[in-house]
């Protein structure tokens, strides 16, 4: 199976920068994806990672680290419309699926 | 294309009725999915179909019979919901199918806008 874990809420002003962390277990690791979702929208794909390291997406970039279990979003220059749900989600080896966690909902205020 | 496209946007229902759920994407996707997700909740995978046979059903209640009539096109059949179904349900394509190899992009699930169903 696999547990993943996020902070529930967080704030942040516009134009600051904000971590989103996420950590996870699971018995076959095989990829971690972040996504954005906005109130009664569909989820959508923000990044992935499969390796160790940074990856970088113009104002968003995401961590990764295996052996801990761990990973971040890093979101730059908040704007108003990044007030959303931010879900980390992990891909099963076995069956390429995803799972996802709770999600963190981000409200950056002015 | 770029879309998963599902229809009705919203459904409301009662319990002894019978409806369904449509989701379309012409991507070429070879794999696709059926979310529930619940307020204030993650996404919880339902059923998967990949190359248009169904491939994982995650204890879904029979209630909920999904279909595959093609390549493009996913359905959920809804009969004798309850009220605790009430969710929206979001479909989801992707371009590899279960146990393809995995590279950067082979699994980025591309979701639709959902349908927003309530069951009185």
């Amino acid at each position: 199976g696999q547990n993943i874990d996020q902070p529930t809420e967080m704030t942040a002003t516009e134009g600051a920068i904000v971590q989103i962390n996420c950590t996870y277990q699971t018995s076959g690791f095989n990829g971690l994806f972040w996504y954005q979702q906005h109130a009664g929208e569909a989820p959508t794909f923000l990044s992935y990672n499969v390796l160790d390291g940074l990856e970088e997406k113009g104002r968003f970039s995401s961590f990764l680290s295996r052996s801990k279990g761990y990973s971040y979003l890093l979101l730059k220059e908040l704007q108003m419309k990044d007030s959303a749900s931010y879900l980390c989600a992990v891909r099963d080896r076995r069956y390429s699926t995803l799972t996802f966690g709770k999600g963190t909902m981000l409200l950056v205020s002015p | 294309d770029t879309e998963v496209t599902q229809t009705p946007k919203h459904l409301v229902m009662g319990m002894t009725n019978k409806k369904s759920l449509k989701c379309e994407q012409h991507m070429g996707h070879r794999a696709m999915y059926w979310y529930k997700q619940k307020a204030k909740k993650p996404p919880e995978l339902m059923f998967v179909y990949s190359y248009e046979k169904l491939s994982i059903n995650e204890s879904v209640p029979s209630r909920f019979s999904p279909e595959c009539p093609n390549s493009s096109l996913l359905n959920l059949h809804l009969h004798a919901l309850q009220p605790e179904d009430s969710a929206l349900y979001l479909c989801a394509s992707s371009k590899a199918p279960q146990g393809a190899p995995s590279s950067s992009g082979a699994n980025v699930l591309t979701f639709g806008a959902g349908s927003r169903l309530t069951v009185l």
